[in-house]
C-alpha cells in the first residue's frame, strides 16, 4: 500500500498568509495525486487534480506541485472561507489512500 | 443539475446489514468509475470500493467479503450493500464520481452501528 503522510496535522494562520501543506508518499508515484477541501458537516470538494491542475471554479490562490514522493498544496493570500481541513489522495495504486488531513485554523 | 444523492443510512445493530443507494442526476452513472468513501466521526477519509465502467469491482481489504458495490443502470443508481457490520463501520458514507481523482461527491449517508 502507498501510505500518504500529510503534514502538518494542523496549523494556525491569518487572513492574507501563505500556507503550505505537504503529502509524502511511502513510494514513488506518478501524477495521480489530488487535493480536497472539507468544511465541518460538508462533503469534501476537489481543489487540484493530476498534481497541479486546478479544478473548475477553484480560485487561483490554490496551487499544487510536486513529483516522486513529495507533493505540496499552497494557498496564497489565505481568505476567511479557506479555513477548513485539507486532504491529499493518491489514486494511482490500490488501495486508494488519503493523507491524514491538515486542519487550517484561524490564528 | 449534476449531483449525487445518497440514502439508506441509519442505525443498525452489530452483525446487521444495510444497503446504501446513490442516485446520480445530470450525467450517466455508468460512463464513469464510481466509488464509495467513508469517514468515521472526527476522523479522516477512507476509500471503500469502486466499480469500473465495465462493471469490474475493487474493494479495500477490510471491506472485501462484507461489502458489495453494484449499480442499476436503468435507475442511474449506485449501491453499497453492507453486511456483518461492526462498530468501527460507523461513519458517513460518500458516493463519489471519479475523473482524475474524485470530482463529484454526494452529501453523505450516516451509518451508525450500535446495539
Amino acid at each position: 500500500d502507498i501510505q500518504m503522510t500529510q503534514s502538518p496535522t494542523s496549523l494556525s494562520a491569518s487572513v492574507g498568509d501563505r500556507v503550505t501543506i505537504t503529502c509524502r508518499a511511502s513510494q514513488g508515484m506518478g501524477t495521480a495525486l489530488s487535493w480536497y477541501q472539507q468544511k465541518p458537516g460538508k462533503a469534501p470538494k476537489r481543489l487540484i487534480f493530476d498534481v497541479s491542475t486546478l479544478h473548475s471554479g477553484v480560485p487561483s490562490r490554490f496551487s499544487g506541485s510536486g513529483s516522486g514522493t513529495e507533493f505540496t498544496l499552497t494557498i496564497t493570500n489565505l481568505q476567511p472561507e479557506d479555513f477548513a481541513t485539507y486532504y491529499c489522495l493518491q489514486h494511482g495504486r490500490y488501495p486508494l489512500t488519503f493523507g491524514g488531513g491538515t486542519e487550517v485554523g484561524i490564528k | 443539475e449534476v449531483q449525487l444523492v445518497e440514502s439508506g443510512g441509519g442505525l443498525v445493530q452489530p452483525g446487521g446489514s444495510l444497503r446504501l443507494s446513490c442516485v446520480a442526476s445530470g450525467f450517466t452513472l455508468n460512463d464513469y468509475w464510481m466509488h464509495w468513501v467513508r469517514q468515521a466521526p472526527g476522523k479522516g477519509l477512507v476509500w471503500v470500493s469502486e466499480i469500473h465502467i465495465d462493471g469490474l469491482t475493487v474493494y479495500a481489504d477490510s471491506m472485501r467479503g462484507r461489502f458489495t458495490i453494484s449499480r442499476d443502470i436503468a435507475k442511474n443508481t449506485l449501491f453499497l450493500q453492507m453486511s456483518g457490520l461492526r462498530a468501527d463501520d460507523t461513519a458517513t458514507y460518500y458516493c463519489v464520481r471519479s475523473t482524475s481523482g474524485f470530482d463529484l461527491w454526494g452529501q453523505g449517508a450516516r451509518v451508525t452501528v450500535s446495539s
